[in-house]
């Protein structure tokens, strides 16, 4: 079984542009998780979707992040602009939501540096 | 607020030795509790879970931890440490009320000497 891919796998950009990450979960996967993990930290929750909606994104800086999951399937994160301290390691994961304690099996992270 | 703590930043055992990474949490119901291990540049992987039941869970690679709700802990042993063992450990807390949403500890970083 082919676990969450994630691309790229890393990424430099100069403040003030834009950047995007990609998230294929496993497949049947119906749910689909952001988390950002800064240096030296455990990662932090940014947006939960079950299938195609956004159902907790409380955590997500909503002036410059953006994402979305067409289909319920793939998702893409988007960053505009970036700024110095969005860089961080960002880890997409998907889970079988069964309602009670699913596991999350996490893709390898995207990581990104803002110059 | 629900939160997770690994006191330990940094832990070095030898090879071979007997290894605990230390975890304790803060929620009010009952927790579903998961450690995970990660590797330099890998993602998160899975060494066990908790949800309920026998309170000593074991996971992969040798792993086991020991759940105990009277002092807000599950703790991860490993009889034996390996070369390979080597990474980041994160403990975690699944807020049911929440979809699921992990809370994570700060990680532990394990070296092994030889």
């Amino acid at each position: 079984e082919a676990g969450v891919v994630q691309s790229p796998r890393y990424k430099i950009i100069e403040k003030k542009q834009p950047v995007a990450f990609w998230c294929n979960p496993i497949s049947g996967h119906n749910t689909l998780y952001w988390y950002r993990q800064n240096l030296g930290q455990g990662p932090e929750l940014l947006i939960r979707y079950e299938n195609e909606e956004a159902v907790d994104d409380s955590q997500l800086p909503k002036d410059r992040f953006s994402a979305e999951r067409l289909k319920g399937v793939d998702s893409t994160l988007k960053i505009q602009p970036a700024e110095l301290g969005d860089s961080a390691v960002y880890l997409c994961a998907s889970s079988l939501w069964r309602g009670d304690g699913n596991e999350q099996f996490f893709g390898p992270g995207t990581r990104l540096t803002v110059l | 607020a629900q939160s997770v703590t690994q006191p330990d930043i940094h832990i070095t055992v030898s090879e071979g030795a007997s290894l605990e990474l230390r975890c304790n949490y803060s929620y009010g119901a009952t927790p579903y509790l998961f450690w995970y291990v990660q590797s330099p540049g890998q993602g998160l992987q899975l060494l066990l879970k908790y949800f309920s039941g026998d309170t000593l869970v074991q996971g992969i690679k040798g792993f086991e931890a020991e759940f105990k709700r009277s002092q807000s802990s599950f703790n991860l042993r490993k009889p034996s440490v390996h070369w390979s063992d080597a990474a980041e450990y994160f403990c975690a807390v699944g807020l049911m009320e929440y979809g699921n949403k992990l809370v994570f500890g700060a990680g532990t970083i394990l070296r092994v000497k030889s």
